[in-house]
């Protein structure tokens, strides 16, 4: 199985701040990669796929990047809105398998 | 528009089998992937398995000797079953669509408790 680990497990921001998380899979996975944010008592919601396609209706402060096994994932100016946990998801190879999380706190 | 929702048991004792339904609308199950994903406090979300648009199934190894995921095209639904329940199998179950998992349903949660 690919392992994807995600760092830093926690994050903490000030409003219009520049965040990035990233991922690194145990192998390649070819772009084969999304982003979700989850907020408390909501099921996940795709922001990008395919390391860097903005799924519609994501904000354009949401970018990402990466090629092989590494990976990152991008806020710009961070809102309030955007406090939240944040997972990657490789999907290139069976099992998919998630990163472990990361919590983006509000300084 | 695309809309899934899934319906579960809430309690289920150790040792029997979780049965949940996926029922979606806004899209025929013969054009996409539907996939299981649990989140629990032990491991965080886990994929579980999928069934392809046309019909074939694929299952994590964590699960492939208890799951099983199946479906009914004319009622729209997606079923998930699993056996033989643990404790550790404490947590919230969701349906979601396409291979990079775009659409999600609420999720239901699913306590295995005597």
């Amino acid at each position: 199985d690919i392992q994807m680990t995600q760092s830093p497990p926690s994050l903490s921001a000030s409003l219009g701040d520049k965040v990035t998380i990233t991922c690194q899979a145990s192998q390649n996975i070819n772009k084969y990669i999304a982003w979700y944010q989850q907020k408390p008592g909501k099921a996940p919601r795709q922001l990008i796929r395919y390391t860097s396609t903005l799924v519609s209706g994501t904000p354009s402060r949401f970018s990402g990047s990466g090629s092989g096994r590494d990976y990152s994932f991008s806020i710009s100016n961070v809102e309030s809105e955007d406090i939240a946990s944040y997972y990657c998801l490789q999907y290139d190879n069976l099992p998919w398998t998630f990163g472990g999380g990361t919590k983006l706190e509000l300084k | 528009q695309v809309q899934l929702k899934e319906t579960g048991p809430g309690l289920v004792q150790p040792t029997q089998t979780l049965s949940i339904t996926c029922t979606v609308s806004g899209f025929s199950l013969t054009s996409y992937y539907m996939q299981w994903v649990r989140q629990t406090p032990g491991k965080g979300l886990e994929w579980m398995g999928f069934i392809r648009s046309g019909g074939s199934t694929e299952y994590n190894s964590e699960f492939k000797s208890r799951l099983s995921i199946s479906r009914d095209t004319s009622k729209n639904q997606v079923f998930l079953k699993m056996n033989s329940l643990k404790t550790e199998d404490t947590g919230v179950y969701y349906c979601a669509r396409d291979s990079s998992l775009h659409y999600w349903g609420q999720g239901v949660m699913v306590t295995v408790s005597s």
